[in-house]
């Protein structure tokens, strides 16, 4: 299975924009990359996926680089309720898969 | 119901006891997934379910755990003898399908179970 990298922590600033990178050089064609998060005390929660075209949706944006090597997951304007763990996870669309987490990036916010 | 529901939030056990864990998927999703978190931020896939039928269950330890999802029933995750190691978060999420295509495929995770083995 196609893995991902991302960093193990990120700390950002109270109403600033976030870019939370994230590596998967093995990625197939067929791969979606799907981002979810996970705050305090609750299960994860999904954030937003794409293909090959940049996406955009109420909760973030996230740029997939033209070789689709890597992604980042934009958050216009980080909130303290953003602190969580973002995992970016690789799925096959048409796949039988659960979702393989990896151990994310724990994002936090400095009010 | 609009969301995963897990019962219980907490269940506590002594080792060698058995465990039983609950969860209703949202009315409509065809797949239901277990996972285990034990320790910060590290999943484990264990099970999938299509309705009442085993999907995919790689991720299940072959001894002491099974599960099931049967008609009009919550799904179920038992835990003959637990021990130790059985610490975790137990985490329930169900789809509408499995292309993860579409948003309208997106997992739905339930708040978990907390299981501690004394």
């Amino acid at each position: 299975d196609a893995k991902t990298t991302q960093p193990n922590s990120m700390e950002s600033n109270e109403e600033e924009p976030v870019h939370l990178p994230c590596n998967h050089s093995t990625i197939s064609g067929t791969d979606y990359i799907h981002w979810y998060r996970q705050l305090p005390s609750q299960g994860p929660e999904y954030v937003i996926h794409g293909l090959t075209s940049n996406v955009n949706n109420r909760m973030a944006s996230l740029a997939i680089a033209e070789d689709r090597k890597s992604s980042t997951l934009i958050l216009h304007r980080a909130t303290l309720r953003d602190a969580a763990v973002y995992y970016c996870i690789l799925s096959k669309g048409g796949g039988a898969d659960g979702l393989t987490f990896g151990k994310g990036t724990h994002l936090i916010i400095q009010p | 119901g609009e969301e995963v529901a897990q019962t219980p939030k907490h269940l506590v056990r002594g080792e060698g006891q058995k465990a039983k864990l609950y969860c209703a998927p949202i009315k409509g999703h065809s797949y239901v997934f277990w996972y285990q978190q034990v320790l910060k931020n590290e999943f484990k896939f264990l099970i999938s379910f299509q309705n009442e039928n085993v999907f995919d269950e790689t991720g299940m330890p072959k001894e002491r755990f099974s599960a099931k999802c049967l008609p009009n029933s919550p799904c179920s995750l038992e835990i003959q003898a637990t021990k130790l190691e059985d610490s975790a978060v137990y985490f329930c999420a169900s789809s509408q399908s499995i292309r993860r295509v579409s948003t309208n495929e997106k997992l739905f995770f339930g708040s978990g179970t907390q299981l501690s083995v004394l």
